[in-house]
Order: C-alpha cells, then structure tokens, then sequence
C-alpha cells in the first residue's frame, strides 16, 4: 500500500544550527502538506506544495517538493526554541480515494537554548 | 471561531467499558476524519466521512464506529474498550477532499484504558 516515509525520527540541535527533515512517498503525490505539532498539541497546516520542484518559504523554514513528485524536505535556518515539536510531511491517501492524508510518522525536534 | 472541537480532553476507562468520542466542527466541512496518535506511528486513520450519511473505514477501524447525521458532529464510539486502545485521538475536518485544502485538527482526546 501507500506508504510515507520521514527521516530522521528524531533530532536535537544546539539553538542556531539549521534543521533538515526529509519526507519519501512510494507513489507520486498531487500535492504534499506539512504539519507542525508543538509538545501536548495538535497538528497545525504550515503549507502544501503543488508544483512539481516547487520552493516556498515562511521565514527561516523553506519547503521543497521534488521533481517527481515523490520528495519533499523541510528545511529551518538558524533554530529558535519556538521551533521545538514533531513535523509530519503528508500527501493525499489513494486508499480512501484520496478524501484523506496519509502522514508520515514525524520528525521530533528538539532545540537546546 | 471554534473550529473543532473535541470532548473529553481527557478520559480513563476500564477494560470492556464503551464510551463516546465527540467532534464538532463550525466550519461547514464536508469532509472528517478521525486519526490515532501512538508514539513512534505517526497519525492512522481510524475512519472517515465525505459528507453526512456517508462514512468508511480506514488504516485501523476494529474495535470503533462512527455515523455522520449532520454535517457538524462526527462521533467516535468505542464498543468494548481494551488497553490497546490507549492513545490520542484528533478528529480532523477539511472543506474538500485533499486536493487544494488544508485539515484543521482538534485539540485531542487523550484516552487511557486500564
């Protein structure tokens, strides 16, 4: 079946150094969205990506769509504490019909001051 | 502007207990869901609606229903808890399908049974 796939798991930086996470699709994706959840929270929209190499930013967070499709990336410049939570990369679920997200498992970060 | 809103926050249940997981959304979505939160397993699917009357299963149904009577209230019933069961659930909503919109969660309903 549909799988999505983010590495890595888990990681902590020193605030200031940049933050990178990953997410593969087994199949190709219309679009692919990006989720941030603070500790104790719940997930919140950050963006969705279309276009095939599509690039959009929001402050020190970049966002990349590969050219197939099947990739995208997350990437944080200079990390403030504020940025501490675990971020899901999810595209639509074929097994629904493509009525819901499949996420991916998330990557935690954690931002040491 | 409430968006969805989840009850309870939090609950224990005893082991063959049922109980009543409530979303309400404001926004006139057609389309929810229900996820399960584990750590480590990111969020599945338990199971969906595209609009009232109509629902599906997902990724991990067994052991839940829903029914879907308006457009607002989408409820997930536990029939017969087990400790399996112990999670966080967020119910989610979106004006469409997943082409071009945005899933907005609840808070949470952080279930414990023992």
């Amino acid at each position: 079946g549909q799988q999505v796939m983010q590495i890595p798991q888990y990681q902590h930086v020193q605030e200031g150094e940049d933050f990178t996470t990953y997410c593969n699709s087994s199949t190709t994706l219309s679009n692919i969205q990006w989720y941030k959840q603070r500790p104790g929270g719940h997930p919140v929209f950050l963006i969705q990506l279309v276009k095939s190499g599509e690039v959009k930013k929001q402050k020190r967070l970049t966002f990349q769509f590969g050219e197939a499709k099947k990739n995208s990336s997350l990437h944080i410049t200079a990390t403030q504490t504020t940025d501490v939570g675990t971020y899901f990369c999810a595209g639509p679920d074929s097994n629904s019909g493509y009525s819901t997200l499949t996420f991916g498992k998330g990557t935690m970060l954690l931002v040491s001051p | 502007n409430a968006g969805v809103t989840q009850t309870p926050k939090f609950q224990v249940l005893k082991t063959g207990q049922s109980m009543t997981l409530q979303c309400a959304q404001d926004m006139n979505h057609e389309y929810m869901s229900w996820y399960r939160q584990d750590p480590g397993m990111g969020l599945r699917l338990i199971h969906y609606s595209v609009g009232a009357g109509i629902t599906d299963q997902g990724e991990v149904p067994n052991g839940y229903n829903v029914s879907r009577s308006t457009t607002e209230d989408f409820p997930l019933r536990l029939l017969s808890a087990a400790p399996s069961q112990t999670s966080v659930y967020f119910c989610a909503s979106s004006a469409a399908g997943t082409a071009n919109t945005e899933a907005f969660f609840g808070q949470g309903t952080r279930l414990t049974v023992v």
